[in-house]
């Protein structure tokens, strides 16, 4: 069974600092993985969806890298705001056929203060 | 991104009545949806995966015949909380996609309350 760790739960940084979120796997064999925010009480946003065959996708200051033989990826937040305070989660789909359900870590929240 | 609205965003109903939510995907064809419960500060869960057309797979430990999801058509599905109890009191997501190699979107979420 897939499981999914992210670390550290909790991060708060000031404004301006550059961050790394990590998440680990246990089980290599996936088809892809994403990285999500999630404000309060909302749905989630997708950041950056990274195939098994790619090693990272960037998207402004937003880097995701992805080591899947180590069962591992980050996502580095530059020059980090106060609207980036959210939490934010990784998740793991298992395989390319019809289904391919998302395993969810348990998130990092993340909070910037000025 | 291609947008999933999810529908009430919030409600609060009796214990023992049922409530239904709708998921629909705006501006593309879902083929697969799926139904996610997050209780709170934990991570989502799955419940139950819904296929155009045909019936939901549901994940161990979910009680089908109280969550009862509908995929009539390819840009809504709809879980209906049957004689909902406080204990299923939760924030329910959907999300939805239109092909294998598609991105999952997600809708905003539910906030159920059951008094």
């Amino acid at each position: 069974k897939q499981e999914v760790t992210q670390i550290p739960a909790a991060l708060s940084v000031p404004e301006g600092e550059n961050l790394v979120l990590n998440c680990s796997f246990t089980d290599s064999a996936i088809y892809n993985l994403q990285w999500f925010r999630q404000d309060p009480g909302k749905g989630l946003t997708s950041l950056l969806l990274i195939q098994s065959s790619q090693r990272e996708q960037t998207s402004g200051r937003l880097n995701a890298s992805l080591d899947k033989s180590s069962g591992r990826s980050t996502l580095y937040i530059a020059a980090s705001q106060p609207g980036d305070s959210a939490t934010y989660l990784c998740a793991v789909r298992p395989d390319g056929t019809s289904y391919g359900k998302l395993t969810f870590g348990q998130g990092t929240i993340l909070t910037v203060h000025p | 991104g291609a947008v999933v609205s999810q529908h009430p965003s919030r409600v609060i109903c009796k214990s023992g009545t049922s409530v239904k939510i709708e998921c629909r995907s705006l501006d593309f064809q879902a083929t697969t949806m799926f139904w996610y419960r997050q209780f709170p500060k934990q991570s989502l869960m799955l419940m139950a995966t819904s296929n155009e057309g045909s019936k939901a797979t549901y994940e161990q430990g979910v009680e089908k015949d109280k969550f009862l999801i509908n995929h009539a058509s390819l840009t809504l599905s709809t879980l209906t909380v049957t004689s909902a109890h406080p204990e299923d009191s939760s924030f329910y997501i959907c999300s939805a996609r239109g092909g294998a190699g598609s991105e999952a979107f997600f809708g905003q979420g539910t906030r159920l309350t059951v008094v």
